[in-house]
């Protein structure tokens, strides 16, 4: 029973452009949310977060936005760069300070 | 700026060899947890620690697999014996704790089991 799902395995985008990754989740008791990136033979880096109370949090690139109704998020990175390319990660915190993670987007930015 | 640390980087081992993994946290991050990860999936968590105590192993197959932490500062995960299903990532985070703070990740260790 996947509690995070990212249904794209793989996005590409052309340089400058804008990159949108989606996530769902299922369990309505998820309060904080949080994306990941990795490159290959690396371990996944913190990016951005947000939490429940919220439907928007900013950092230089990138975005991320929650609808809580449709228990929903998504980055945005504007404008995408080479050195985006990468696999990223969605996942949720739960109360035993947890991640329930997603099974990763590999974004794939043209030149 | 501060890192935390897993070596090796790859190993390589027949089946039913024993392995070791390390994880040495960010200094003052009492909670440590390590993760499996398959290629195109997401991390599995294998064990969570407080401090020197285990949290959960729920996921960790006890029957080969063992994890410590016993000062309550770096961890060794082993395999033992190791299997073929068992390549994979093996992943060591390290978070201050509480709900809200993020999980920082070591480099992560590439097993090969031949």
């Amino acid at each position: 029973d996947q509690q995070v799902k990212q249904n794209s395995p793989s996005l590409s985008v052309q340089e400058g452009r804008i990159s949108i990754l989606n996530c769902d989740y299922t369990n309505s008791m998820f309060d904080y949310f949080l994306w990941y990136k990795k490159y290959p033979a690396e371990g996944p880096t913190f990016l951005i977060s947000i939490s429940s109370i919220k439907d928007k949090n900013e950092d230089g690139r990138f975005t991320v936005f929650l609808n809580k109704s449709a228990k929903h998020l998504s980055l945005h990175i504007v404008p995408s760069q080479p050195g985006d390319s990468a696999v990223y990660f969605c996942a949720a915190t739960t109360s035993n300070y947890q991640l329930i993670w997603g099974a990763g987007t590999k974004l794939i930015i043209k030149p | 700026e501060a890192e935390v640390a897993q070596s090796p980087r790859y190993k390589i081992t027949e089946k039913s060899q024993a392995v070791a993994f390390w994880c040495d946290p960010i200094s003052g991050h009492a909670t440590l947890y390590w993760y499996r990860q398959i290629l195109g999936q997401g991390p599995e968590l294998l064990v969570q620690f407080q401090d020197e105590s285990v949290v959960d192993d729920s996921q960790l197959p006890k029957d080969r697999f063992s994890a410590e932490r016993l000062k309550g500062v770096d961890s060794t995960l082993k395999i033992q014996p190791a299997e073929l299903g068992d390549s994979a990532m093996y992943l060591c985070a390290s978070s201050l704790g509480g709900a809200y703070n993020e999980q920082f990740f070591g480099p992560g260790t590439r097993l090969t089991v031949l």
